[in-house]
């Protein structure tokens, strides 16, 4: 089945601890993006990479990282998260070749930093 | 000034009829336009694209495309209680590598 998957789905932290959020995709997608979803801003673009190796700034990448070592994983580091992070977390993915440029989303992260 | 405009709702219609959702851009290079669907706690999936002008059907969903006056919007006709939702429009960008989305609308069929 071609799919999306993060983990952990949910997950509650302190503030300054380092965090993975993992996301693997099997459908061997070039284009690879992570999104934040918060009340009332819709989603908004972390971090995306165009293929593996290639990584570049969303909208709103501070205080997160990515990288691109294999073509199906694109994990998200919070390196010292704080509360301000605190969000609904999904990885997507696409074939960058297609015209619909779909992208397929995972099931989502809810992060809770204290 | 936010990239992608979407009223956030919610908008409420009867069952059978139509709903009407729109969205308006701001970066006039825009090529690709997106309509998402997203279930309460679940993750967005893709109900249509366009990319010209005019009108794109299918099924019960049409998509408008107005470039010049940098608009698109969607329509869902004879509506069902299952089309509640939020509705997300998204943009990608000229060069094809972001995907920008609207605050989202709330959709709310009523039996």
């Amino acid at each position: 089945e071609a799919q999306v998957t993060q983990n952990p789905r949910y997950l509650i932290t302190v503030t300054g601890k380092k965090l993975t959020v993992t996301c693997s995709q099997n459908m061997n997608h070039e284009y690879m993006s992570w999104y934040r979803q918060d009340p009332g801003l819709g989603l908004r673009q972390i971090y995306y990479s165009m293929n593996v190796e290639v990584t570049d700034k969303g909208d709103v990448p501070e205080g997160y990282k990515v990288s691109r070592k294999e073509k199906r994983n694109f994990p998200l580091i919070l390196e010292s998260p704080s509360p301000n992070q605190t969000s609904l977390y999904f990885c997507a993915s696409s074939h960058k070749g297609q015209p619909s440029y779909e992208q397929y989303f995972g099931p989502g992260t809810r992060l809770t930093v204290t | 000034q936010k990239e992608v405009e979407q009223n956030s709702g919610p908008l409420s219609v009867p069952e059978g009829a139509i709903a009407s959702l729109n969205c308006t851009y701001s970066d006039r290079g825009s090529q690709s336009f997106f309509w998402y669907r997203q279930y309460s706690g679940k993750s967005p999936e893709l109900i249509m694209f366009i990319y010209s002008n005019g009108d794109k059907e299918d099924g019960r969903f049409t998509a408008q495309l107005n470039k010049a006056s940098q608009y698109v919007s969607l329509l869902i006709r004879d509506s069902q209680p299952s089309d509640s939702a939020t509705y997300l429009c998204a943009v990608r960008n000229n060069a094809g590598n972001m995907l920008t989305f609207g605050g989202g609308t709330r959709l709310m069929v009523k039996p």
